[in-house]
């Protein structure tokens, strides 16, 4: 089947700290990929995205790459910040399905 | 800025009540879609629509139903409330195809409470 797969939160940092979320997906056929943040009491909006192997999206000083080989799309951050203390989501896009399969979602905290 | 309006943030409503949830969207989008959201599950289809009057199930359609009359609006409606429809819901909107450059844009959501 389709689906995504993150890793499981509450993810607790440091100001400064290297982060990484990851995720994994299975798909029938070449989806693109996304990621989405949601900040405390807003809606989701879109982070970064990637639409074919080895592409990388970035934004904000986050980036994350296409990985078929490995099916994973894993968000990274060199210095996180108390700003970006929110929920991140994994998702990809099948032609045809015409709406996102989502993860589950990580909360991330960065601490001052 | 593409804007996405739901209607209430937050709903209380008792057990059997028939509830609407609105949803009005300002970029012309063709699709619409409703999703819940609930912890450890992340976001999960309800129902989509890709024109006015226009409606397809996502993955849990059952004890929804949708209304398109307009294009910019899109309603989602639970006929008889029930506990286990306590979930925050999410709108969303993008423009028309199936591209993945068709990005979706969220609203607020909206935190219903069934007593």
């Amino acid at each position: 089947g389709n689906s995504v797969t993150q890793m499981e939160g509450p993810v607790t940092l440091s100001e400064e700290a290297f982060l990484t979320i990851n995720c994994t997906y299975t798909a029938t056929g070449y989806p693109s990929l996304f990621w989405y943040v949601q900040y405390p009491g807003e809606g989701l909006q879109l982070l970064l995205k990637a639409t074919k192997a080895d592409d990388k999206g970035s934004n904000k000083g986050f980036e994350a790459t296409y990985r078929k080989e490995t099916t994973s799309f894993h968000l990274e951050k060199g210095s996180v910040q108390v700003s970006d203390s929110a929920v991140y989501f994994c998702a990809h896009f099948l032609t045809g399905r015409r709406a996102l399969t989502f993860g589950s979602g990580t909360r991330l905290q960065v601490q001052p | 800025d593409v804007k996405v309006t739901q209607s209430s943030r937050y709903l209380v409503k008792r057990t059997g009540e028939k509830v609407f949830l609105e949803c009005v969207q300002d970029m012309d989008h063709e699709n619409m879609f409703w999703y819940r959201q609930d912890p450890g599950l992340g976001l999960r289809l309800i129902y989509f629509s890709y024109d006015v009057k226009m409606k397809e199930k996502g993955d849990i359609p059952e004890g929804y139903s949708v209304s398109r009359e307009k294009k910019e609006r899109f309603s989602l409606i639970l006929e008889s409330a029930s506990t286990n429809q306590t979930s925050m819901y999410l709108c969303a909107s993008s423009p028309s195809g199936t591209s993945a450059k068709n990005i979706q844009y969220f609203g607020a959501g909206t935190r219903l409470s069934v007593l």
